[in-house]
């Protein structure tokens, strides 16, 4: 069946330095989103993507859909503590919903 | 500040008994969520409402699992009986629908432990 994975699953990154997670889907989606979970919180949305190759930036989040809307990436630009928390990707495929996997990141001051 | 509300955000029940879980979206939203999430699995989709219509609740076991919104403004989730297994963070979450955009804003979650 329809699979979103995450990779990688845990990040450990000093501050400072930058952090890729990468979100693939097996199928084809219509729109992919972003959220954030902190430690003990919900998930919180970030951002959505719905053209093939779409770019979009938030400060120093840099969010990518893929050519073939099957694959998206969450980039960090220097990292900091406030960054940590767990970032799951999200799709639709036709009437279905799919939250990928997550990555865990951890910020090490 | 408009928030989705969960009730109870803890709860703890012995093996057998039923959970009810409620949820109030957020005023003007016709999607609703609900989710479960676990270590081990992730994050789930159980079921889902636009307009307050069921629109797909494959991810719920059905023989125990029960999901409605008697009116716009309350979703419930039921568990009868319920299991050890059931144990997991359920989160309620609400989006509108526009032109096939489905943000969704999440409710802070109830805990559930089955003892």
């Amino acid at each position: 069946g329809q699979q979103v994975m995450q990779i990688p699953q845990y990040q450990h990154v000093q501050e400072g330095e930058d952090f890729t997670t990468y979100c693939n889907s097996s199928t084809t989606l219509s729109n992919i989103q972003w959220y954030k979970q902190r430690p003990g919180g919900h998930p919180v949305f970030l951002i959505q993507l719905v053209k093939s190759g779409e770019v979009k930036k938030q400060k120093r989040l840099t969010f990518q859909f893929g050519e073939a809307k099957k694959n998206s990436s969450l980039h960090i630009t220097a990292t900091q503590t406030t960054d940590v928390g767990t970032y799951f990707c999200a799709g639709r495929g036709g009437n279905q919903f799919y939250f990928g996997t997550g990555t865990s990141l951890t910020v090490i001051p | 500040d408009a928030r989705v509300t969960q009730t109870p955000r803890h709860k703890v029940t012995e093996m057998g008994q039923e959970v009810t879980m409620r949820c109030q979206p957020i005023l003007g939203h016709n999607t609703v969520f609900w989710y479960r999430q676990t270590m081990m699995q992730g994050l789930e989709l159980l079921a889902y409402f636009r307009n307050r219509a069921p629109l797909d609740d494959s991810g719920m076991p059905k023989d125990r699992f029960s999901a409605e919104m008697p009116d716009a403004t309350l979703a419930t989730l039921k568990i009868q009986p319920s299991e050890p297994r059931d144990s997991a963070v359920y989160f309620c979450a609400s989006g509108w629908n526009g032109g096939g955009v489905y943000t969704q804003y999440f409710g802070p979650g109830t805990r559930l432990t089955v003892l």
